[in-house]
């Protein structure tokens, strides 16, 4: 498809366990950003890519979360030893190139830990 | 540090209707963006508006208008004649010009709902 895709679109996992979110962005685009969306609450930003590497990941909660994107195009954003407070709608948007452009958003997967 | 504040989380009105969201916004930066996002119930943020500091002129676009007032820190959206596929939450966001990676802060969302 042409927009960005995020699989998969409901994950419900138990307290402790593992958990990978796959954003597959628009296609060209340089530029990726992880969100988490707590209910009722705006998006959050955790870490965004310039390419390959993470530009900035000051948005991370903890050590339990980690990204990778090490094609340039795709990103798993890794979540270990899942926590109740981790359930949330996580986000992914695009865009081309750097500055302040359009960002291009996913539907989200929602995680629910129990 | 940067901040955005929708004090109105919900609101509703019936169809014909105008409706006005409030955005206030606080930063240290002399030069930025302001953005608004609409989420429908499918979940996707959808671009709406993109507004730089340095350019206060306030924008129409068919039924949607924004106001921009630098003195005071809001960037509020206006819906003219409101139709129900307005239902949404909207947020409202601020970005560094200056940042590279534009990282969005986002407020908390208003929740629009249009009744027939």
């Amino acid at each position: 498809g042409a927009g960005v895709s995020q699989t998969p679109s409901n994950k419900v996992t138990e307290k402790g366990k593992y958990v990978e979110l796959r954003c597959d962005p628009i296609s060209g685009h340089t530029a990726l950003y992880w969100y988490r969306q707590s209910l009722g609450q705006g998006p959050e930003f955790l870490i965004y890519f310039q390419g390959t590497g993470a530009a900035d990941d000051s948005g991370l909660p903890n050590d339990r979360f980690f990204a990778v994107r090490p094609e340039g195009s795709v990103s798993t954003l890794k979540i270990q030893r899942t926590e109740r407070g981790d359930s949330a709608v996580y986000l992914c948007a695009s865009r081309s190139g750097a500055g302040a452009g359009e960002l291009f958003f996913g539907e989200g997967s929602r995680l629910t830990v129990l | 540090a940067q901040k955005v504040t929708q004090a109105q989380t919900e609101i509703s009105v019936v169809e014909k209707e105008d409706v006005t969201l409030d955005c206030v916004y606080e930063t240290r930066d002399t030069t930025y963006y302001l953005f608004w996002y609409k989420q429908p119930p499918s979940g996707e943020l959808v671009f709406l508006i993109r507004r730089n500091s340095f350019d206060e002129q306030n924008e129409i676009s068919g039924r949607y208008s924004w106001n921009f007032q630098k003195s005071t820190s809001s960037f509020n959206f206006t819906i003219t004649a409101s139709q129900v596929v307005d239902s949404a939450v909207y947020f409202c966001a601020l970005g560094g010009f200056y940042n590279a990676g534009n990282m969005l802060t986002f407020g908390g969302g208003t929740r629009l709902m249009v009744k027939p």
